[in-house]
């Protein structure tokens, strides 16, 4: 089983919609991170949190709300999809002993397409 | 702003040659950088580690430089396979530090020739 899990794998919706992407980890890890991936640009953060308490804003947050329902679930949402978010998004998690310097765990991502 | 670059092109390459990525960083001073590797339809996968006081880290065929002084990481596979082709990233922490918040590059795809 993996230790990163994302659902949905792939998601196909209209401009408007609201979008919920779950992420859920059994690493026992506090570090959860939403990233999105798109050609020529990279991985970029958007959200990240440090524990259940503890919500950050990344680089490119605006459109975008997450919520840490507990240590193992991290969900990001998009209130109002539009088309320039169709990215494919990725989950993933750290361990905070030694505070830096840890890897971090990602999820296979999940492939949103936004018409 | 903070800038990471990894060569853009494609590096193809004969099994059993040794595989050469690069690096580059700008505006910065990061205490440790990471190598992952990422297949098609899959999420990233560490690899390796170097901080800034370690010249060299090495894991079976894998070896990472860092040098702070020309601000670039090298990432060499030895003895390189077909089962090695992949995209490669690099990522450095964020400026400020102690919060695991990495900047990644945009990867440099590796094709081994059988």
């Amino acid at each position: 089983d993996a230790d990163v899990t994302q659902t949905p794998r792939n998601r196909i919706t209209k401009t408007g919609k609201r979008i919920m992407l779950e992420c859920s980890q059994t690493k026992g890890h506090d570090r959860m991170y939403w990233y999105r991936q798109d050609p020529g640009l990279g991985l970029r953060l958007i959200y990240y949190s440090f524990d259940v308490k503890d919500i950050n804003k990344g680089e490119i947050s605006d459109g975008y709300s997450v919520s840490r329902q507990a240590q193992a679930k991290f969900s990001l949402s998009l209130e109002s999809a539009i088309p320039n978010q169709t990215a494919l998004y990725f989950c993933a998690t750290s361990d905070s002993q030694g505070m830096s310097n840890q890897p971090q765990h990602f999820g296979d991502g999940t492939r949103l397409s936004i018409l | 702003s903070q800038k990471i670059e990894q060569n853009s092109e494609a590096l193809n390459i004969q099994e059993g040659k040794t595989a050469t990525l690069t690096c580059n960083y700008t505006n910065y001073s990061p205490a440790y950088l990471q190598w992952y590797r990422q297949d098609p339809g899959r999420g990233p996968v560490f690899l390796l580690l170097i901080r800034e006081n370690e010249k060299e880290k090495r894991k079976e065929r894998l070896k990472v430089t860092f040098d702070t002084t020309l601000k670039q990481s090298l990432f060499h596979i030895t003895a390189s396979q077909p089962a090695d082709s992949a995209t490669y990233l690099c990522a450095l922490e964020r400026y400020g530090g102690a919060t695991n918040k990495l900047i990644f590059g945009t990867g440099t795809l590796l094709a081994v020739q059988p």
